[in-house]
């Protein structure tokens, strides 16, 4: 079975621009989980979602959103990028049921020049 | 609120070295604990598990008990191979929340 697959795997944008990664779950994983990983430090949660809703949200500004389609498959965008938006972003998934249980993908690297 | 903290790192062995990698955690409260891996240029892998006190997780020859007194839940493995080599994530979680929340890593280095 496929694991959890992200795209890009790397993306050059500059100051101001926008983004937006792609998230595709383990087959009949329903919850969908964002982290942000900046260079030598442990990941940090941005955004979980499970069937289509927000369940949580980590402490990151408004310029990050997120959403989750009927393919349980996610996006998350980030607008007016900053320098300080480079990092590895990891997707998630989780099978419903199985709190905790998660599974990452390989991440986005996204540097921002 | 809820915080890992990890070893310092980098570690540096020698090929079947014991391993240890201390993990203390402050949350409210009784959280599940994991440890994760991460080799080069690869995503996260869940090493192990430990979901309520006194559990010990293990996998591939690592092991961490959940130790609910001292706030702890280190990492050990007696013999270290050169694969072992990535970087190694403590992390918990309350409830049947999703969030994950993680230690600042650890580099470890296998030299034959």
């Amino acid at each position: 079975d496929a694991g959890v697959t992200q795209s890009p795997t790397h993306l050059i944008k500059t100051r101001g621009q926008h983004v937006t990664l792609r998230c595709s779950p383990i087959s009949g994983h329903k919850s969908v989980s964002w982290y942000q990983q900046v260079l030598g430090q442990g990941p940090q949660f941005i955004f979980q979602y499970y069937e289509k809703e927000e369940r949580g949200r980590g402490n990151f500004p408004d310029r990050f959103s997120a959403r989750q389609f009927p393919n349980y498959s996610s996006e998350l965008n980030v607008n007016a990028l900053l320098l300080g938006d480079s990092a590895l972003y990891l997707c998630a998934s989780s099978p419903a049921g199985s709190y905790n249980e998660q599974f990452f993908g390989p991440g986005t690297r996204l540097t921002v020049l | 609120g809820n915080s890992v903290t990890q070893m310092e790192g980098p570690v540096t062995l020698s090929e079947e070295a014991f391993l240890t990698i201390n993990c203390t955690y402050t949350a409210t409260g009784y959280p599940s604990l994991f440890w994760y891996v991460q080799y080069p240029g690869e995503g996260l892998q869940l090493l192990l598990k430990a979901t309520k006190a006194d559990d010990k997780g293990s996998n591939k020859g690592f092991e961490a008990t959940y130790r609910k007194e001292t706030t702890s839940f280190h990492l050990e493995k007696g013999s270290v191979q050169v694969s072992d080599s990535a970087v190694y994530f403590c992390a918990l979680a309350r409830g049947g929340a999703q969030k994950l929340v993680f230690g600042q890593g650890t580099r470890l280095t296998i030299n034959p």
